[in-house]
């Protein structure tokens, strides 16, 4: 089983601020590898699929990059609606897929 | 209105059995592979099964051989028949969507989710 590990666990920022989320991965996981982000009481919801790409809608603040174990998601100039919670996933390990722990990112 | 409503959930006792419905409506089940996700209260998100668009299913080892995940085409709604519940498995349960040929394989439509409880 490939366990994924998001650090930070929660991360303190103020609007107009750069986010940096990490995910890293026990093993080499190929690019099928997404980022999601659940607001309080809401159903999560695709940012970013294939380690980079944006889902429809998605505005281009936020992006994704990395290879092999080691994923982050970035989020240039925070607005207030980006304060959440964001969850890594991979497919690598197919039909199964996995999911992260978690980053809290929240305002400071 | 392309959307996902999930229904019955509810507290259910230890070692009892509930059935979750997904009623989808904008787009077809069957043309989609689906799958359903739960997050316990306070925690992160699990991956519990997914239905092909050829039927076949599979299950993360904590439910397999407890839950069943099976569509019927003519209501356009998914299923989760779920038994031997245990506590473990309370949680939010929300049913997805798998984006294929545009986004490989992430989940690009989320129900709102229901809500199912096992105690005594």
């Amino acid at each position: 089983e490939i366990v994924l590990t998001q650090s930070p666990a929660t991360l303190s920022l103020s609007p107009g601020e750069r986010a940096t989320l990490s995910c890293r991965t026990s093993q080499s996981v190929s690019s099928y590898f997404a980022w999601y982000q659940q607001k309080s009481g809401q159903a999560p919801r695709l940012l970013i699929y294939d380690t980079s790409n944006r889902a429809t809608g998605i505005p281009a603040r936020f992006s994704g990059s990395g290879y092999g174990t080691d994923f982050t998601l970035t989020i240039s100039n925070l607005e207030p609606e980006d304060f959440a919670v964001y969850y890594c996933q991979q497919r690598s390990t197919w039909p199964r897929y996995s999911f992260g722990q978690g980053t809290k990112l929240e305002i400071k | 209105e392309v959307q996902l409503v999930e229904t019955g959930g509810g507290l259910i006792q230890p070692g009892g059995s509930l059935r979750l419905s997904c009623a989808a409506s904008g787009f077809s089940v069957s043309s989609k592979d689906m799958t359903w996700v739960r997050q316990a209260p306070g925690k992160g998100l699990e991956w519990v099964s997914i239905i092909y668009t050829s039927a076949t299913t599979y299950y993360a080892d904590s439910v397999k051989g407890r839950f069943t995940t099976s569509r019927d085409n003519s209501k356009n709604t998914l299923y989760l028949q779920m038994s031997s519940l245990t506590a473990e498995d309370t949680a939010v349960y929300y049913c997805a969507r798998v984006c294929i040929s545009v986004c490989s394989y992430a989940f690009d439509m989320w129900g709102q989710g229901t809500m199912v409880t096992v105690s005594s």
